[in-house]
């Protein structure tokens, strides 16, 4: 099935632990997002990667990092810098020369 | 930056019955898309709309356009309990469909 995978579901982490968040996608999609969620909230752009090896800061990316060494994965690092971590994360792909963005179905990152 | 915002933030209606939510943006766009996101999990690509279009229809949706007024409304016609969800506005810019920017999100509720 193709599709876009995110793992773990759920990931606990202690204050000062900095945290990997996995995004995979076998759609051959070029383009590669990381957006925040928090309760009753629309979505916020941390990252994203139009082509490998190449990524740009969306609108709230201190704290976090991102690599892109392969096209189909994105994985997301929390860090210890990111004051307020406790969310739910949601990765997407995008087909390159389309608009519509397909999504994951998110990790719920909770910070102890 | 939240580009977009829906109104209301959230609206039950009973079974059967049309919903419609009102999303309004600040900036020019070359299209804009309807997202549906279920409880907990990832948001589905429901319509696109493209700047120069004022209505469209998909199923038991229909999205307007008024680029004059930067705002947009989704239309669900004979709601089912399955329409239960948030649903969210998300606008390129014409500069590209590089980036979206997600509204908050309306809340819909249907009431078997």
């Amino acid at each position: 099935d193709g599709g876009i995978t995110q793992s773990p579901k759920y990931l606990f982490r202690k204050e000062g632990q900095n945290v990997t968040l996995s995004c995979e996608q076998n759609l051959n999609h070029d383009a590669m997002y990381w957006y925040r969620q928090d309760p009753g909230q629309g979505l916020r752009l941390i990252y994203y990667s139009q082509i490998v090896n190449d990524f740009q800061k969306g609108d709230i990316a201190e704290g976090y990092s991102v690599s892109r060494e392969k096209k189909e994965s994105f994985p997301l690092t929390v860090t210890s810098a990111q004051k307020n971590p406790t969310a739910f994360y949601l990765c997407a792909s995008r087909e390159g020369g389309r608009n519509e963005q397909f999504f994951g179905p998110g990790t719920r990152l909770t910070v102890l | 930056s939240q580009q977009g915002e829906e109104d209301p933030q959230a609206l039950s209606i009973q079974e059967g019955e049309n919903a419609t939510m009102n999303c309004s943006y600040k900036t020019s766009i070359n299209n804009l898309q309807w997202y549906r996101q279920n409880s907990g999990r990832g948001l589905v690509h429901l319509i696109l709309i493209r700047s120069n279009e004022r209505e469209k229809h998909s199923g038991r949706l229909r999205v307007t356009l008024d680029t004059s007024k930067k705002s947009s409304s989704l239309l669900i016609t004979a709601s089912r309990a399955a329409d239960t969800a948030s649903y969210f506005c998300a606008t390129d810019s014409n500069f590209g469909n590089e980036k979206l920017t997600f509204g908050t999100g309306t809340r819909l509720t249907i009431i078997p």
